[in-house]
């Protein structure tokens, strides 16, 4: 089946010490999305490609990079975790096409525990 | 105040009931509504989306757009326990950024 697959699905860190988190899709999908969810609280996006094109938040810290190697795989990597990164990180990924509704399809997310 | 607002819940239900679910938004522009279904330890997954006003049906699902009141609704007719899961609803001006809210946790008693 055609899908988003996240990994490591549990991911624990000490504080500081850097951590990468994966995606890949079968999809074909042009969009990717890293989204941070923290309880009760609204998806946050971080990043997003939209082909090739990488797309920052104003307000995603420097902390937070990604790579995306090809349209299959992308990767967001947390330089130096804080206490405060502790959150469920939702990889998503849609066919955008201008014409047809925006549908995201989303990964299991990576749940990240900072020690 | 949040583009989106939504009340996280938890909203408790017994098996049977008819279940409604809310979102209101401040951005008059928006015009692609979406709701999403999230279990437990899972990503969210489509459920249903409404463009402009009006309703949409899709079995047990209605989901509803009034841009008057910049409020939408999602309805659940004949709740099952399978339900149970956290509902975020999301909109969008442009087709392509989603505004999310913050989702609303529903528990179906059996």
């Amino acid at each position: 089946d055609a899908m988003v697959i996240q990994n490591p699905r549990y991911q624990v860190t000490q504080f500081g010490k850097p951590v990468t988190l994966s995606c890949s899709q079968t999809l074909n999908h042009n969009v990717m999305y890293w989204y941070q969810q923290k309880s009760s609280q609204a998806p946050k996006l971080l990043f997003h490609y939209y082909d090739k094109d990488f797309n920052n938040e104003a307000d995603t810290p420097d902390n937070f990079q990604s790579r995306r190697p090809n349209t299959s795989f992308c990767f967001l990597d947390i330089r130096s975790p804080g206490l405060g990164d502790a959150a469920m990180y939702l990889c998503a990924t849609s066919r955008f096409s201008g014409r047809a509704v925006n549908v995201l399809t989303f990964g299991a997310g990576s749940r990240l525990t900072v020690l | 105040q949040k583009e989106v607002e939504q009340d996280p819940g938890p909203l408790s239900v017994p098996e049977g009931a008819i279940v409604s679910l809310n979102c209101t938004y401040s951005n008059s522009a928006f015009q692609y509504f979406m709701w999403y279904r999230q279990y437990s330890r899972k990503g969210p997954e489509l459920l249903m989306y409404t463009y402009s006003s009006g309703n949409k049906e899709d079995g047990r699902f209605t989901a509803q757009v009034d841009k008057s009141s910049k409020y939408i609704s999602l309805f659940i007719r004949d709740s099952q326990p399978s339900d149970s899961a956290t509902y975020l609803c999301a909109m969008s001006q442009s087709n392509y950024q989603l505004i999310w809210g913050a989702g609303t946790k529903l528990i179906i008693k059996p």
